[in-house]
């Protein structure tokens, strides 16, 4: 079946440092690839996508690149901010599958001023 | 544009009572609808999808239950909670059918069973 795997955290960054999460998947078909943010108490909240290969999502800063090769789809972002701390999810969706996302389990971000 | 409404946002049952928990879309035609659960501090469980009204797929056994009665209104019931129904509930719809696209959320219920 389906599965995405990524970093576990929690990670912990001093402001204005370089972020990456990995993230890696498989998947029975040709997955759309997502990136979620979770803020405390919240919902999830699309951060950016990808639809296929080599293609880059990018949003508020932070970007992600479609890898197939690698089956990849790592989020980065060159600088965070305090107001970047939530949860991480990664997803992918594949159109023979009812539309459902396999989510990975989440990586908590915590950035310090 | 398109809004997804979940309510309560909070809930405090004690165990062995009954739950309703109720999600609607405005602004779309059939969307497929599903049921998420997330435990303190770990991923996201999916419950149930609907991909159409009456349709409810179940992803694990379960003490729950859904339910879709309208085209844009999904239901999460429970005839007797549990201890362990416990967590995050969160509501989700998506374009369908046959497309990949994104998931839309809901803000959530905080159910606590006592």
């Amino acid at each position: 079946g389906d599965s995405v795997t990524q970093m576990e955290g929690p990670v912990t960054l001093s402001e204005e440092a370089f972020l990456t999460i990995n993230c890696t998947y498989t998947a029975t078909g040709y997955p759309s690839l997502f990136w979620y943010v979770q803020y405390p108490g919240e919902g999830l909240q699309l951060l950016l996508k990808a639809t296929k290969a080599d293609d880059k999502g990018s949003n508020k800063g932070f970007e992600a690149t479609y890898r197939k090769e690698t089956t990849s789809f790592h989020l980065e972002k060159g600088s965070v901010q305090v107001s970047d701390s939530a949860v991480y999810f990664c997803a992918l969706s594949v159109n023979t599958n009812a539309g459902k996302s396999t989510f990975g389990d989440g990586t908590t971000l915590t950035v310090k001023p | 544009s398109q809004t997804i409404h979940q309510w309560p946002a909070t809930l405090v049952q004690p165990v062995g009572s009954p739950l309703s928990l109720e999600c609607t879309v405005e602004g779309t035609s059939n969307p497929n609808l599903y049921w998420y659960r997330q435990a303190a501090g770990r991923g996201l469980q999916l419950l149930f999808y609907s991909v159409g009204i009456g349709q409810i797929s179940s992803e694990v056994p379960q003490n729950l239950s859904a339910s879709r009665p309208q085209d844009r209104q999904f239901i999460l019931s429970s005839k007797k909670l549990l201890l362990s129904d416990s967590g995050f509930y969160l509501c989700a719809w998506s374009l369908g059918p046959g497309v990949s696209t994104e998931a839309f959320f809901g803000q959530g219920t905080r159910l606590t069973v006592v």
